[in-house]
C-alpha cells in the first residue's frame, strides 16, 4: 500500500535554509504536494509537483523529486519565523480524475530566531 | 483564488448525536472528498464522491458515515450517531478534472474541528 515518511522535526535559524525530507513507497504516484498547516489551523497547499518533472522552483520553495529513489524535498530559502509551522509532504495517484492523496506524518520546523 | 469553504469551523457536540459538516466546493470542480485528522495524527482519507456517488470509501468511513451533494453547491458528511472517537479536524476537498494538469491538483478546505463530548 502507499506509505509517505518525513521526519519528525527540523529546526533552523532564521534566514539559514530549511530542507525538509520525504520518501513514498507508491511509484504510480501521479502528484505530490507540500502542505503547511499552523497550529489549529487547516491545510494549506504549498507546491506541487508532477510525477513526470525533477523540480519546481516557486520564489523561496525549491522542490525537488527523485524519482528512482521515491525521494521528495523542500527547500525554504531565507527561512523565516512564519515559516513555522508543520510541513505534510503528500502524494497522490488516480485516474480519471480521481485522485486519492496519502499523507505523511508531517515534519515540524521551528525557526529560531 | 478560489477556494474551498467550510462549515462550522468548530464544533461541540454530545456523543451520540448526529452532526453535519459542510462544505462549498471549487464551483468548477467534479470530484470531492473528505479527510479527517485526529490530533496529532496523519490525515487520513475518508471518501471520495463523482457524479452523486461514492467513490471509493476507506475503511474508517463506516456506516455512521454518509455524504451527499444535496444542491450544486454544497457537499456535506453526516456522521450519525458521533462517538468520542470521531473527535478530529475534518478536511473537504475538491478536484476538477482527468489529466495531469494544474487543474487536477486536490484543493483542501481549512478544516472543521469536532468534538465530542
Amino acid at each position: 500500500g502507499e506509505d509517505v515518511e518525513q521526519s519528525l522535526f527540523l529546526s533552523v535559524r532564521e534566514g539559514d535554509s530549511s530542507v525538509i525530507n520525504c520518501t513514498y513507497t507508491d511509484s504510480s504516484s501521479t502528484y505530490l504536494y507540500w502542505y503547511k498547516q499552523e497550529p489549529g489551523a487547516g491545510l494549506q497547499l504549498l507546491t506541487y509537483i508532477f510525477s513526470n518533472m525533477d523540480m519546481k522552483q516557486d520564489q523561496r520553495l525549491t522542490v525537488l523529486l527523485n524519482k528512482k529513489d521515491k525521494h521528495l524535498s523542500l527547500r525554504i530559502a531565507d527561512t523565516q519565523t512564519g515559516d513555522s509551522a508543520i510541513y505534510f509532504c503528500a502524494e497522490s495517484k488516480g485516474s480519471g480524475g480521481y485522485q486519492k492523496v496519502t499523507f505523511g506524518t508531517g515534519t515540524k520546523l521551528q525557526v529560531i530566531p | 483564488e478560489p477556494e474551498v469553504t467550510q462549515t462550522p469551523s468548530h464544533q461541540v457536540t454530545q456523543m451520540g448525536q448526529e452532526v453535519i459538516l459542510r462544505c462549498v466546493p471549487i464551483s468548477n470542480h467534479l470530484y470531492f472528498y473528505w479527510y479527517r485528522q485526529i490530533l496529532g495524527q496523519k490525515v487520513e482519507f475518508l471518501v471520495s464522491f463523482y457524479n452523486n456517488e461514492i467513490s471509493e470509501k476507506s475503511e474508517i468511513f463506516d456506516d455512521q458515515f454518509s455524504v451527499e451533494r444535496p444542491d450544486g453547491s454544497n457537499f456535506t458528511l453526516k456522521i450519525r450517531s458521533t462517538k468520542l472517537e470521531d473527535s478530529a479536524m475534518y478536511f473537504c476537498a475538491s478536484s476538477e478534472g482527468p489529466g495531469l494538469s494544474s487543474g487536477n491538483t486536490i484543493y483542501f478546505g481549512e478544516g472543521s474541528w469536532l468534538t465530542v463530548v
